[in-house]
């Protein structure tokens, strides 16, 4: 496989389970990302991981943890989350982080169901 | 004032028409200008990149940066259906600055046969 994988497609849970997102990248970039996309409102950078260290948390609530354990793969565990929480949750990945000249490459993200 | 700002439409054309989509921003610290294109049930994938300011073609795409103005256009000729989707405007500054990059709310074009 190439480009950024992204699984489930979808998820439905409800408020009190936990489940993870998985996001794997097959470019050997170093930077990844999780972004949450919303009905009519701009893409919310959530985290940004550089060679598997966290470098940005975007003032995300503790519900949503992420995990990096290599350069290549991505996760987001979701627990306890709201109704408010239903979104696309979009991974993407670039060479450095911050390195815009080839853009981001994303994933085609997992839509998320809170009930 | 929002960061970025971008009209959502949706921006109905016929085909062979040009689209005309446009952005503006209130940092004058951008440097980086992005297009990115996003078909339904996709994630976004990077049509046109531009640093600083000036314009760049590519095939029936032309990217324009105004700085001037702090407003960017993307113009698309002899429009196709395949080009229906939304286009978001992304902007960023320099990494030294610890600017993210910025995304606009998108815009939905409807190219119609």
């Amino acid at each position: 496989e190439t480009g950024v994988t992204q699984t489930p497609r979808h998820l439905v849970m409800g408020m009190t389970n936990k489940k993870s997102l998985k996001c794997e990248q097959h470019l050997g970039h170093n930077a990844m990302y999780w972004y949450k996309q919303s009905a009519k409102k701009p893409l919310e950078l959530m985290f940004v991981y550089s060679l598997e260290e966290r470098v940005e948390n975007n003032s995300v609530p503790s519900r949503f943890s992420p995990e990096c354990p290599n350069s290549s793969h991505l996760f987001l565990h979701l627990h306890t989350l709201q109704p408010e929480d239903s979104a696309l949750y979009l991974c993407a990945s670039s060479q450095e982080a911050w390195f815009f000249n080839y853009g981001y490459t994303f994933g085609s993200g997992t839509r998320l169901t809170v009930v | 004032q929002k960061e970025v700002e971008q009209d959502p439409g949706p921006l109905s054309v016929p085909e062979g028409a040009i689209v005309s989509l446009n952005c503006t921003y209130s940092n004058s610290a951008f440097q980086y200008f992005m297009w990115y294109r996003q078909y339904s049930r996709k994630g976004p994938e990077l049509l046109m990149y531009t640093y600083s300011s000036g314009n760049k073609e590519d095939g029936r795409f032309t990217a324009q940066v105004d700085k001037s103005s702090k407003y960017i256009s993307l113009f698309i000729r002899d429009s196709q259906p395949s080009d229906s989707a939304t286009y978001l405007c992304a902007i960023a500054g320099t990494k030294a600055a610890g600017n993210k990059l910025t995304f606009g709310g998108g815009t939905r074009v409807l190219v119609k046969p």
